[in-house]
């Protein structure tokens, strides 16, 4: 049984589309991530949401919004998607707290051309 | 603000040769640390982490990290490179105290093991 899971895998779109990636924890952990990694692998913190609320909102543009129907479900959704978009994105999962280690997903590359 | 250095983007051994992967942070206080690996095309992994008490920490296939307060430094080694072990490694902290704290991650290092 996958851990932290995510759909899709890959993900080539044109600027300017909406785009969504899912991501599902059956872990049974209350605290969920997303980070974005650029090409030269620097991963960086968007979000993270602690038994579906919010409590980590770095500076991402607007244009993306979590949504977290569930705590073992973390979607991300992007509007109006820019070429600086393109990057990996990854989801991670954790017990509540911090201290404890981060599950991460597989990750979902985002190609915008 | 916590930050952690990864000193190195890339680091090339031979098989069979010592690994040593520093990682330094920027703390008054020590905070928590990590050294997470991740394989190509592949989310991160948890491969140690240093919370309180030895301060000598093992982890999986063969690594461990010496926490040494004095240094500020949290250096990951293995004894003898594997080629299995060819990944990036990010070293990651996260500030003592309760509630939700931020985890910082490195830059990360690239470690290349010749044959």
């Amino acid at each position: 049984d996958t851990a932290v899971s995510q759909t899709p895998k890959y993900l080539v779109t044109q600027m300017g589309n909406d785009k969504s990636i899912k991501c599902e924890q059956n872990l049974g952990h209350d605290t969920m991530y997303w980070y974005k990694q650029d090409s030269k692998k620097f991963l960086k913190i968007m979000f993270s949401y602690n038994n579906k609320e919010l409590i980590i909102n770095e500076t991402v543009p607007n244009r993306f919004s979590p949504k977290s129907p569930d705590k073992a479900h973390l979607n991300l959704h992007i509007n109006s998607l820019e070429l600086g978009d393109s990057a990996v994105y990854f989801c991670a999962s954790s017990q509540a707290g911090g201290i404890y280690e981060q599950y991460f997903g597989p990750g979902t590359r985002l190609t915008v051309t | 603000a916590q930050s952690v250095t990864q000193l190195g983007s890339h680091v090339s051994v031979s098989e069979g040769a010592l690994v040593l992967l520093r990682c330094n942070y920027s703390s008054s206080v020590p905070p928590y640390l990590f050294w997470y690996v991740q394989y190509p095309n592949q989310g991160l992994q948890l491969l140690l982490k240093y919370t309180t008490g030895a301060t000598l920490v093992k982890g999986i296939n063969g690594f461990e990290a010496e926490f040494k307060k004095s240094e500020t430094s949290f250096h990951l080694t293995k004894p003898s490179a594997h080629m299995s072990d060819a990944a990036e490694y990010f070293c990651a902290v996260r500030p003592l105290g309760g509630g939700y704290q931020k985890v910082t991650f490195g830059t990360g290092t690239k470690l290349q093991v010749i044959p």
